[in-house]
């Protein structure tokens, strides 16, 4: 079975402070993760998916297969990136399982 | 964007009234998924069609909700009578991208059961 766990619920930081955001999945075929984030009311977007190994708005995030991790990682925060964001496993079944998110407020 | 279109984009009923939702995605992708998410909490998988079949949907709660893909392109997902627990957004995204797995939302359709 297909399982994403985000341990928190909520992350608060100060500006310019490093971000951290956790994802833990349980998958036992070859994973493909995604991180989407939401914006206060707006739909839901892609940010990362972990094949491109790409750094969107700042934003990195590396697959790490022996830990099962996928954290979502930003040096410096900025204002803007206040949402929810969401770590979403695809497998074989040719479907996403999303954890339940995590709601990054950046304080000025 | 172009891409997925959902109908109604707003939906506000009271409890044990019937309401469907419609999904026209786009020309050619023959996977279409209907997802629910309930405010504050990561979307879920409510069914996924293959053309006209029906290949998952284990997590489609079946005494009240139903869905069709007929001629496997437009769908429609009902639920009949609904609850106030319904009160959601339901999504129908599409497949972009690199791979199957990976999926573009739109705003989907906002449910309200009072």
């Amino acid at each position: 079975a297909q399982r994403v766990t985000q341990p928190e619920k909520l992350l608060s930081v100060f500006k310019g402070a490093p971000v951290e955001l956790k994802c833990n999945y349980s998958y036992s075929g070859s994973p493909e993760l995604f991180w989407y984030v939401q914006y206060s009311r707006q739909r839901l977007q892609l940010l990362l998916r972990h094949i491109s190994r790409e750094s969107i708005k700042g934003f990195t995030a590396d697959l790490n297969k022996g830990e099962t991790s996928f954290h979502l990682k930003k040096p410096f925060a900025q204002e803007e990136d206040s949402a929810m964001y969401y770590c979403a496993l695809g497998g074989g079944a040719q479907k996403l399982v999303f954890g339940q998110g995590t709601r990054l407020t950046i304080n000025p | 964007e172009a891409g997925v279109v959902q109908s109604p984009r707003y939906k506000i009923i009271e409890k044990k009234q019937p309401v469907a939702f419609w999904c026209n995605p786009i020309s050619g992708h023959n996977t279409l998924y209907w997802y629910l998410q309930n405010l504050g909490q990561g979307p879920e998988l409510l069914i996924r069609y293959e053309n006209e079949e029906a290949v998952d949907d284990s997590q489609l709660p079946k005494d009240r909700f139903s869905a069709e893909r007929l001629k496997g392109v437009d769908s429609t997902l009902k639920i009949q009578p609904a609850e106030l627990g319904d009160s959601a957004v339901y999504l129908c995204p599409q497949q972009k991208g690199f791979s199957y797995n990976e999926q573009f939302f739109g705003p989907g359709t906002r449910l309200t059961v009072l």
